[in-house]
């Protein structure tokens, strides 16, 4: 069974730029949550989708937002990048949203 | 703020050594409490899930006890191996508006010969 897929895995953009970051869960699975890590914050929750639905946001700016569709791919988008947005963006799936959670391997990305 | 505090921020045991790492949280109501390894530059894996009436889950060599009263709980690992170096993360969902994680900074563990 394949696991949680990420594109890209790094990406490197300027400040203002917008950037759009996709995630395929493992087959079968409705959620799909994105988070932000940085080594300063740690881990930190950015949104949740279920059933192409937003079920639960975390508090980060309007800049951050995300879709999910009808196959349960979900791709996250961040406009007008700013240099602390460089982080780790990790995907995650689950069967539900309060239970096992399969994590992707990330993207990188980094702001100029 | 609900938080999720852990240590040590680091910990270097030479292998075969048994050792713990300590999460406390103030995140009130919780779900389930979770442990996660991340190895360098890939994302994190589950290794235990705990609900709020679960005192101890175990997976191999790794135990998880929780202590709801006090808002602390331990990872323990048995018999460390050089594999078990890796970052440890303590997780906690809280219910009060939805099913939102707080995740701890985590433990860098090294396991040396």
């Amino acid at each position: 069974k394949a696991g949680v897929t990420q594109t890209p895995r790094y990406l490197i953009k300027t400040r203002g730029q917008q950037v759009t970051l996709s995630c395929s869960p493992i087959s079968g699975h409705r959620s799909v949550s994105w988070y932000q890590q940085t080594p300063g914050q740690g881990l930190q929750f950015l949104f949740e989708y279920f059933s192409e639905t937003q079920r639960n946001k975390g508090n980060f700016p309007g800049r951050f937002s995300g879709r999910q569709f009808s196959n349960s791919r979900s791709e996250m988008n961040v406009s007008t990048l700013e240099l602390g947005d460089s982080a780790l963006y990790l995907c995650a799936s689950g069967k539900a949203g309060d239970g096992e959670q399969y994590f992707g391997p990330g993207t990188r990305l980094t702001v100029t | 703020k609900n938080q999720v505090e852990q240590s040590p921020q680091s910990l270097i045991i030479l292998e075969g050594k048994n050792c713990t790492l300590q999460c406390n949280y103030t995140v009130s109501p919780f779900s389930n409490l979770r442990w996660y390894k991340q190895d360098t530059g890939r994302g994190p894996v589950s290794l235990t899930i705990m609900t709020f009436s679960e005192n101890t889950k175990s997976n191999g060599r790794y135990t998880a006890t929780l202590d709801a009263d006090t808002k602390q709980s331990s990872l323990h690992i048995t018999a460390s191996q050089l594999s078990d170096s890796a970052s440890y993360i303590c997780v906690v969902i809280f219910t009060g508006g939805g099913n939102k994680l707080t995740f701890g900074t985590g433990t860098q563990l090294k396991v040396e010969l």
